[in-house]
């Protein structure tokens, strides 16, 4: 079943602006990743934050997480062209058997307009 | 890219067909995964393989059958497939499977195979 619902499903901005995604779950987790995939290709793993952790930054990167709300942001400072892309949250859960399994949202599609 | 490669990066077949999908992965991990992207939808996990051994399945049609004949390598067999398969296959390794209480097994992720069913 979907875990992680990003939100909104596209965005669009001018550069140098910001670019916040909000990612709702629905159990508990273990922790929370965010991946960004260029238009058909793989996904690229960002940052991952630790169900422990409030906040964690990576360069333009800030990541926040909210246990008690099952929600977590990503803001991207000072957005780039070459930021457009789409972002996707996973939540990562015990699946049984002693192994840990990601859970996908369906993704924000930003949109940098230089 | 160069860490998890898939081969061929575009493939059109017919119902009738049958193909192969091909991952390798040069990180020296242990697990590897195929996904499924379609449009419109979450990332889906088809199946996971830790040391060789295949450990989930989640509900995949027989008619995608995976094979993994080393931890370097891992094939996705197709027949007989629908339209409604066409999507971007992607596989993924990641060192362990979190075993042992360590989940933080980052997946990296190849750049896939946009598959077309005719």
């Amino acid at each position: 079943s979907q875990q992680g619902e990003e939100d909104p499903q596209a965005l669009s901005i001018q550069e140098g602006e910001n670019a916040t995604m909000n990612c709702s779950y629905k159990t508990s987790i273990n922790n929370l990743q965010w991946y960004r995939q260029n238009s058909g290709r793989g996904l690229v793993h960002l940052i991952l934050i630790r169900s422990n952790e409030r906040e964690k930054h990576s360069g333009r990167l800030r990541v926040t997480l909210d246990t008690s709300k099952k929600s977590s942001s990503l803001l991207i400072t000072a957005s780039r062209a070459a930021d457009t892309a789409s972002y996707f949250c996973a939540t990562v859960d015990y699946s049984g058997a002693g192994s840990y399994q990601l859970t996908f949202g369906k993704g924000t599609k930003l949109s940098v307009i230089p | 890219e160069t860490g998890v490669t898939q081969t061929p990066r575009h493939l059109v077949m017919g119902m009738t067909n049958k193909k192969s999908l091909k991952c390798e992965q040069h990180l020296g991990h242990n697990a590897m995964y195929w996904y499924k992207q379609s449009a419109k939808k979450p990332l889906e996990l088809m199946f996971v393989y830790s040391l060789e051994e295949r450990v989930e399945n989640n509900s995949v049609p027989s008619r995608f059958s995976p094979e993994c004949p080393n931890s370097s390598h891992l094939f996705l067999h197709l027949h007989t497939l629908q339209p409604e398969d066409s999507a971007l296959y992607l596989c993924a390794s990641s060192q362990g499977l979190g075993l042992a209480g360590d989940p933080y097994n980052e997946q990296f992720f190849g750049p896939g195979t946009r598959l077309t069913v005719l």
